[in-house]
């Protein structure tokens, strides 16, 4: 069965320490692994996509990595404006329709 | 570009009420998904349509749910009659093609009382 999990649940940093939140993954057939941030009573919103191990792309203080088994996205230098949740997801070739949503990690940055 | 919209933003009901959620996706992205948040659990997938056939309603949780998107535009998702369980953020999203990275809106709130 397909399964998206990511740790830590909670994340607390001083504004400028630097960290990173992990994402594995067990999926048949890895068509894409998805990083979306999303704030509280908004939707997700897109960050990256990651097609296959190696790949890394970057954005701001953000940079998301790809290994076979998991994912990595490292936040260097957080600002306070850094803080939401960070949701890893994972689509299968066999069922491209669907996005299967790991639980999150919640981001706090403190000033 | 506008985003995905969705409304109403919040809906409160009583349970064996109707309900009617409403997306309107990205102009020009055929791909149009539904999801919802339950109980603080992740978000889980519903249905996909491309243009105005549905290409995946493996998610849909049972009969008491009927979405529509005809003309291939706008979606509509409804809940009746509306159960306790049902509570949670309905959200709408959409990509240009199928497969690919998926645009979400803001959800609907449902409270079923």
């Amino acid at each position: 069965e397909d399964q998206v999990t990511q740790s830590p649940e909670a994340l607390r940093l001083q504004e400028g320490e630097s960290s990173s939140l992990n994402c594995s993954y067990t999926v048949s057939g890895l068509r894409g692994l998805f990083w979306y941030r999303q704030d509280p009573g908004k939707g997700p919103e897109f960050l990256f996509t990651l097609y296959s191990a190696g790949e890394e792309k970057e954005k701001e203080r953000l940079k998301a990595t790809l290994t076979k088994k998991e994912s990595f996205l490292h936040i260097t230098a957080p600002k306070p404006e850094d803080s939401a949740t960070y949701l890893c997801a994972v689509q299968r070739y066999s069922s491209a329709s669907k996005i299967i949503f790991g639980s999150g990690t919640r981001l706090s940055i403190r000033p | 570009e506008a985003g995905v919209t969705q409304f109403p933003s919040h809906s409160v009901i009583e349970k064996g009420q109707t309900v009617t959620l409403r997306c309107d996706p990205i102009s020009g992205h055929d791909n149009l998904y539904w999801y919802r948040r339950v109980m603080g659990k992740e978000i889980k997938f519903l249905l996909h349509f491309v243009k105005e056939s549905k290409q995946d309603e493996s998610g849909m949780p049972n009969n008491r749910f009927l979405a529509e998107r005809t003309g291939g535009t706008y979606s509509t998702l409804k809940v009746q009659p509306a159960e306790l369980e049902d509570s949670g953020v309905y959200f709408c999203a959409s990509s240009p093609n199928g497969g690919g990275t998926q645009y979400f809106g803001p959800g609907t709130r449902l409270t079923v009382l």
